[in-house]
């Protein structure tokens, strides 16, 4: 089994400022990492994903994550968020074995929020 | 290629009535995921279904609550005698054959219960 933990609840930041969004995760298997984002009232989209190769993994919208396996991390990370980045972001995470890479365990979401 | 689509978008329901959810997967997904997000919580996973076949439902409520995937149609989740707890946004997920764990989300099912 496999759990995540969103460390922050909320993040408000300014706008073109850098931000990092942090997950933390526990499982006794390998595992494939993602982050989505979801806008108000609308469903997620996927934002990335690390399956295996390099741990820096690049994104759609100028978001990247780092995948630390001694440290059972995957921040989420943009060097300047506008506006339009104000969302709910969940870091989800699935074992890779055939039997269960299906089964995505979400954590509690992070609430963006990019004032101007 | 249209995505996943789900209807209502919104449901009503008063305690007690039934409550039935559809999706349609992506063109060309055969595997469908149902996920229900309570308020301030991640989504929690509630079934994995095939055609005509139920693959996982260890994250379904013992009772009140059946899924299925017919050969055509939508896939339908189906809630009975709701009750207030049920009220939450319940989200559909498609995946291709090759890859269940790139699932793509429709845009969800907010289900009130009055």
């Amino acid at each position: 089994a496999q759990s995540v933990t969103q460390l922050d609840s909320q993040v408000p930041v300014f706008e073109e400022a850098p931000v990092e969004l942090r997950c933390n995760y526990s499982s006794s298997v390998s595992v494939y990492l993602f982050w989505y984002v979801q806008y108000p009232n609308q469903g997620l989209q996927l934002l990335l994903k690390y399956l295996s190769g390099s741990t820096l993994v690049k994104g759609i919208n100028g978001f990247e994550a780092e995948f630390n396996k001694s440290q059972t991390s995957f921040h989420l990370r943009k060097p300047s968020v506008h506006i339009s980045d104000t969302a709910e972001y969940f870091c989800a995470v699935s074992g890779q074995s055939g039997g269960s890479n299906y089964k995505l365990t979400f954590g509690k979401g992070t609430l963006l929020t990019v004032n101007p | 290629n249209a995505g996943v689509m789900q209807n209502p978008r919104h449901l009503v329901r008063r305690r007690g009535q039934e409550a039935r959810l559809r999706c349609s997967p992506m063109k060309g997904h055969s595997h469908v995921y149902w996920y229900r997000q309570l308020p301030e919580e991640g989504l929690k996973f509630m079934v994995y279904l095939q055609k005509e076949n139920i693959i996982d439902e260890s994250g379904m409520p013992k009772e009140r609550f059946s899924a299925e995937f017919p050969k055509e149609g939508p896939s339908i989740l189906r809630i009975q005698q709701v009750v207030r707890g049920d009220s939450a946004a319940y989200f559909c997920a498609s995946s291709p054959l090759t890859s269940s764990y790139e699932q793509y989300f429709g845009p969800g099912t907010r289900l009130t219960v009055t």
